[in-house]
């Protein structure tokens, strides 16, 4: 079994300061992970993935995560936001054998930034 | 190259009716899935089709069902629509022997049932 715990439904930052997306995760095997942006009424769009390589991954935009397994964590940051960020965010875990790949969704981080 | 294409993109239909809702994955991807996100209940698999058969299913009644077709795109169908099956439903596609296990998503199908 696998599952995806985002800790808060709610972010909201001033454009410029740093932004902190927590993902704690749960799953029987080694898990691959995501990061997904889902914009105002537009379908989803990949940030970043960890698939077991280096355990820092980068992705677009500027955000970046870091794959801690002794924290069973996943947590999304990046150093400066910009008002072009805001949106929701989706943790998301699969199973890197086995289980059809099937993504099984966090509940999602509305992210805000602010002037 | 182009990306995963959905249609239509809304959808209004009434308690009863049927849905038919269409996908086309990305060119050379084998593997199509259907997600659906509701309001207050987030992002839920429904279907997983491969080489057109059905791999895997969500915990979703029988009438929501689908097929892939031999060009690899595929249809969602809802029967017997009732007002909770108003949602976006989200078609993504793979690679099948991708190591990188990662879905690209479509814009979504906004489904309306009044």
């Amino acid at each position: 079994a696998q599952s995806v715990t985002q800790l808060d439904s709610h972010v909201s930052v001033s454009e410029g300061t740093p932004v902190l997306l927590r993902c704690n995760y749960s799953s029987s095997y080694s898990p691959s992970l995501f990061w997904y942006v889902q914009h105002p009424n537009k379908g989803l769009q990949l940030l970043l993935k960890y698939t077991s390589a280096a355990t820092l991954v980068k992705g677009i935009n500027g955000f970046e995560a870091e794959f801690k397994k002794s924290e069973t964590s996943f947590h999304l940051t990046k150093p400066s936001a910009h008002m072009s960020d805001a949106a929701e965010y989706f943790c998301v875990v699969t199973l890197r054998t086995g289980g059809g790949n099937k993504l099984t969704f966090g509940t999602g981080t509305q992210l805000k930034v602010e002037l | 190259e182009a990306g995963v294409t959905q249609s239509p993109t809304h959808l209004i239909k009434t308690r009863g009716q049927q849905a038919t809702l269409r996908c086309s994955p990305i060119s050379g991807h084998t593997s199509v899935y259907w997600y659906q996100q509701a309001l207050g209940l987030g992002l839920q698999f429904l279907l997983w089709y491969d080489e057109g058969e059905e791999r895997n299913r969500g915990n979703f009644p029988p009438r929501f069902s689908g097929r892939q077709f031999p060009n690899y795109s595929s249809e969602l169908n809802v029967n017997a629509l009732e007002l909770e099956d108003s949602a976006l439903y989200l078609c993504a596609s793979r690679f099948r022997d991708y190591q990188g296990n990662e879905q690209f998503f479509g814009p979504g199908t906004r489904l309306t049932v009044l």
